[in-house]
């Protein structure tokens, strides 16, 4: 039962271009939510967070956004640039579960020259 | 100056084995994670130590047994490994925060391979 899910397992994008990578979730109890990036043999490495009270957070290029009711959040990327390619997890939390994260499985971005 | 380090990158073993993973963290962190990520990709959380406290243990079979020796180290054994258990082990850490949110780091994961 995956409660976070991501439904793209890839997308590729011109540089320069908008990436939206999407994420959906079915524990109504999640109030913390992250993008983390990976790349090959490396470990992700968190990019951008949002909490439940909020609808929008921005860090740079990078936007993350939250629709409560509809279970989704979105991460937005722009201007998108070839070193983004890489595989970019969606994680979430709460505070009941020890904050442990569920991930969901990840969306390869490719953004092409 | 790696925040969370593992040790050691790649492991390759046979069957029956048992084996070791060490991982370290110098954000004086005080949180301590084992993720496996298997063959479709899932990040899933294994175990969760707090100031040395287990406070997260997954459905692992009891052939897995982390030690915390202090709250920079969080070690992983494996006893008796098998086929199934070959996937990438990723330590994380965090500072725990109560109910408030917390972000966790990841150290470069080690790669498991069972023959």
């Amino acid at each position: 039962d995956q409660q976070v899910k991501q439904n793209s397992p890839s997308l590729s994008v011109q540089e320069g271009r908008i990436s939206i990578l999407n994420c959906d979730y079915t524990n109504s109890m999640f109030d913390y939510f992250l993008w983390y990036k990976k790349y090959p043999a490396e470990g992700p490495t968190f990019l951008i967070s949002i909490s439940s009270i909020k609808d929008k957070n921005e860090d740079g290029r990078f936007t993350v956004f939250l629709n409560k009711s509809a279970k989704h959040l979105s991460l937005h990327i722009v201007p998108s640039q070839p070193g983004d390619s890489a595989v970019y997890f969606c994680a979430a939390s709460y505070s009941g579960s020890a904050r442990q994260l569920t991930f969901g499985s990840g969306t390869q971005l490719t953004v092409l020259p | 100056d790696t925040a969370v380090s593992q040790t050691p990158k790649y492991l390759v073993t046979q069957m029956g084995n048992d084996k070791s993973i060490k991982c370290e963290q110098n954000l004086g962190h005080d949180t301590m994670y084992w993720y496996k990520q298997d063959s479709k990709k899932f990040l899933k959380i294994m175990f969760s130590y707090n100031n040395k406290e287990l406070i997260i243990n997954e459905t692992v079979p009891n052939r897995f047994s982390p030690k915390s020796p202090d709250k920079a180290h969080l070690n992983l054994h494996i006893n008796s490994l098998e086929l199934g258990d070959s996937a990438v082990y990723f330590c994380a850490s965090s500072q725990f925060r109560g109910l408030a949110p917390e972000t966790q780091y990841f150290g470069p994961g080690t790669r498991l391979l069972v023959l």
